[in-house]
């Protein structure tokens, strides 16, 4: 049981280069997130997913783009990379529980550390 | 608006010596606050969830608390291996429930 694994761990790409950051979870989990953690500003969420073929706006979506294609896949993509894209990003999966929407506690992945300069 | 504030921003003990972290929530309807272990370089890993009011959750040196305003994480006699940053999340209200997470407590426990 892996858990949630994140591809790649690290990457360094130029300005306007595009990428795509893939997560995996094998817990079965119905929802899944994707974070971006930068020094003072703590962990921000991009996008998530309620299920399959489902997404969402989080936090700060803007020049990020994701798909669920399938229940146990959620893919991170930067069409045109930035700067200020440059960032530790975390996928989340979580169960989700009785209450309305998903606050069940949710499980992380190693981080994929991108810079672009 | 919601927000979680986390104090110290970093606390640095002695091994053995006793202490606490402390985690304000601002919230419409409370339901759950998340605490979490990361580790330099690695992803947040769950400790606790704490539901209602006078709830409490104990883990080895690490025990968490939960009033109507804050939660505290105690850190009983704790050891060089404590070390990391402490993690506090709430779900939002106004936020379909997605978790706002705290700027973190570093905390170093020199031997």
């Amino acid at each position: 049981n892996a858990g949630v694994t994140q591809t790649p761990k690290f990457r360094v790409l130029k300005t306007g280069q595009s990428m795509t950051l893939l997560c995996a979870q094998d817990m079965n989990h119905e929802y899944m997130y994707w974070y971006r953690q930068d020094p003072g500003m703590g962990l921000r969420l991009i996008h998530y997913s309620v299920g399959e073929g489902t997404t969402a706006k989080g936090e700060v979506p803007d020049g990020y783009n994701v798909s669920r294609l399938k229940k146990q896949n959620f893919l991170l993509g930067l069409e045109s990379a930035a700067p200020s894209q440059t960032s530790v990003y975390f996928c989340a999966s979580s169960y989700p529980g009785e209450a309305e929407g998903p606050t069940d506690t949710q499980y992380f992945g190693p981080g994929t550390r991108l810079t672009v300069l | 608006e919601d927000q979680v504030t986390q104090s110290p921003e970093a606390l640095r003990l002695q091994e053995g010596e006793s202490s606490s972290l402390n985690c304000s929530y601002t919230v419409s309807g409370l339901r759950g606050l998340f605490w979490y272990r990361q580790d330099p370089g690695k992803g947040p890993e769950f400790l606790f969830t704490l539901y209602s009011a006078g709830e409490e959750k104990e883990k080895e040196r690490l025990k968490a608390t939960l009033t109507k305003k804050e939660s505290f994480l105690h850190i009983t006699a704790p050891k060089p291996e404590d070390s990391a940053t402490y993690l506090c999340a709430v779900p939002g209200y106004n936020q379909g429930g997605k978790l706002i997470f705290g700027q973190g407590t570093e905390l170093s426990v020199k031997p």
